[in-house]
């Protein structure tokens, strides 16, 4: 079965630190999507990146950027330089190959950045 | 451009009651779903439309909820009866076609009392 684990409920941290966002998954699939979508508190989800399984190259979007392991069945974020407007909850999703759109989402990480 | 627009933002019942959620998809998207979102989990998928057809329902309890999409545009999904349990926020979202990015209107909370 399909499963997506997110273990950090919380995490706060202070304007400027560095924070990385852990997201475990399991899949007997071999092709397969992971994603990372953000939701702030007005409650809307936000797409933040999609990653097939055969990629495991790193990616960098400004402040963000990702690390993906097939080793670890891992998928991890980190945001660089946080700021407050980067409070929201995290949610690392995996979806199947062939039905990309039935997301299976982990239960999010809280993300507080205080000034 | 507009984004998935939701009605009404929140709404409380009582159990056994009815409710009833709409939602407008983004002007051109032919791909539709419906997420139920439970405080502390993640969404998880109800139903999905491409155009008025459904795809996947295979998460909907079906006893209870009840989707449509006459016209290829609009959606609305339906609770009858609703239970405790079914106090949530429900999300939906449209995507061009399936396999592309989807994004999310701002939900609807459900408070069943």
């Amino acid at each position: 079965a399909q499963k997506v684990t997110q273990a950090q409920t919380e995490i706060s941290v202070v304007e400027k630190e560095d924070v990385t966002l852990d997201c475990v998954y399991e899949t007997r699939d071999t092709t397969y999507y992971l994603f990372w979508y953000k939701q702030p508190p007005s409650g809307e989800l936000v797409f933040l990146i999609r990653r097939n399984s055969f990629d495991e190259q790193n990616e960098i979007s400004g402040r963000y950027s990702w690390n993906f392991q097939k080793s670890t069945s891992s998928f991890n974020f980190t945001i660089t330089a946080s700021q407050v407007v980067d409070s929201a909850v995290y949610f690392c999703a995996l979806s199947e190959a062939w039905n990309t759109d039935k997301l299976i989402f982990g239960t999010g990480t809280r993300l507080q950045v205080f000034p | 451009e507009a984004g998935v627009a939701q009605s009404p933002r929140y709404k409380i019942i009582e159990k056994r009651q009815s409710v009833a959620f709409w939602c407008n998809p983004i002007s051109g998207h032919a791909t539709l779903y419906w997420y139920q979102q439970i405080l502390g989990q993640g969404p998880k998928l109800l139903i999905q439309f491409q155009n008025n057809g459904v795809v996947d329902d295979s998460q909907l309890p079906k006893d209870r909820f009840s989707a449509e999409r006459l016209k290829g545009v609009d959606s609305t999904l339906k609770i009858q009866p609703a239970k405790l349990e079914d106090s949530a926020v429900y999300l939906c979202a449209s995507s061009y076609s399936p396999n592309t990015e989807a994004f999310f209107g701002q939900g609807t909370r459900l408070t069943v009392v």
